[in-house]
C-alpha cells in the first residue's frame, strides 16, 4: 500500500536557524499537504500543494511539490520557539483517494 | 475553513466499557472522517462517515468495534466499543470542506483505558 517516509525523525535547532524537512512516497501523488500538531491539539494545515514543481509560501514557511510527484519538502526560516511541534506531511494519489499521513518530524527550538 | 467541536476532549474509561465521541461542524460538509493517533504515532484513518449510509472502514477497523453514525451533514459520532488498554489513543474527527483542499481537524479526544 501507500507509504510515506519523513526525515529527519526529530530535530533540535537554535532559535533563528532555518529548518528543512522532507517527505517521500512510494507512489505518485497529486496532492501534498503539510500539517503542524501542537501538544493536545489536532493537526493544523500549513500548506497545500497541487501541482508538480509548485512552490508555495505561508509566512516563514515554504513548501514545494517535487517534480517527480513522489516527494515534497518544507522549509521554515528564522525559527522561533512557537515553531516547536510535530510536522506531518500528508498526501493522496488522486482526488478520490483517502489522505495518508507520514510518521512526522518532531521539531524542538532552543532559545 | 470549518470549525470542528469534539466532545469529550478527554476521558478515562474502564476496560470493557464503551465511549461515544461526538463531532459537530459549524457548516455542512460532504466528507467527514475519523482518525486514530496512538501515543507518539502518526494519524491512521479509521473510517469515512457517510451521511445516510453505513460508514466505509479501512483495513483493520470493523463496525462492531467502531460503530459510526452520521445523521446529517454537520454531525457524526464514533463509538469505541468494549474498550481495552490498547484502545488508548487520541481520536480525531476531520472534514474536507471543499474538494482536494485538505482536511481540517478537531482538537481530538484523548482516551485512556484502564
Amino acid at each position: 500500500g501507500q507509504q510515506l517516509n519523513q526525515s529527519p525523525q526529530s530535530m533540535f535547532i537554535q532559535e533563528g536557524e532555518d529548518v528543512s524537512m522532507n517527505c517521500t512516497s512510494s507512489s505518485i501523488f497529486n496532492t501534498w499537504l503539510w500539517y503542524k500538531q501542537d501538544p493536545g491539539e489536532g493537526p493544523v494545515l500549513l500548506i497545500a500543494l497541487y501541482k508538480a514543481g509548485e512552490l508555495t509560501s505561508n509566512g516563514r514557511l515554504t513548501a514545494q511539490f517535487g517534480i517527480t510527484r513522489k516527494d515534497s519538502f518544507l522549509n521554515i526560516s528564522a525559527s522561533i520557539p512557537s515553531d516547536v511541534g510535530i510536522y506531518f506531511c500528508a498526501g493522496r494519489e488522486t482526488s478520490y483517494d483517502k489522505v495518508i499521513f507520514g510518521p512526522g518530524t518532531s521539531l524542538s527550538v532552543i532559545p | 475553513s470549518a470549525v470542528i467541536s469534539q466532545k469529550p476532549s478527554r476521558d478515562i474509561c474502564q476496560r470493557g466499557t464503551s465511549l461515544t465521541i461526538q463531532c459537530q461542524v459549524d457548516s455542512q460538509v460532504t466528507m467527514m472522517f475519523w482518525y486514530r493517533q496512538q501515543p507518539g504515532q502518526s494519524l491512521t484513518l479509521i473510517a469515512t462517515a457517510n451521511q445516510g449510509s453505513e460508514a466505509t472502514y479501512e483495513s483493520g477497523f470493523v463496525i462492531d468495534k467502531f460503530p459510526i453514525s452520521r445523521p446529517n451533514l454537520t454531525f457524526s459520532t464514533l463509538t469505541v466499543s468494549n474498550m481495552s488498554p490498547e484502545d488508548s489513543s487520541i481520536y480525531l474527527c476531520s472534514v474536507e470542506v471543499r474538494d482536494n483542499y485538505g482536511y481540517t481537524f478537531g482538537s481530538g479526544t484523548r482516551l485512556t483505558v484502564v
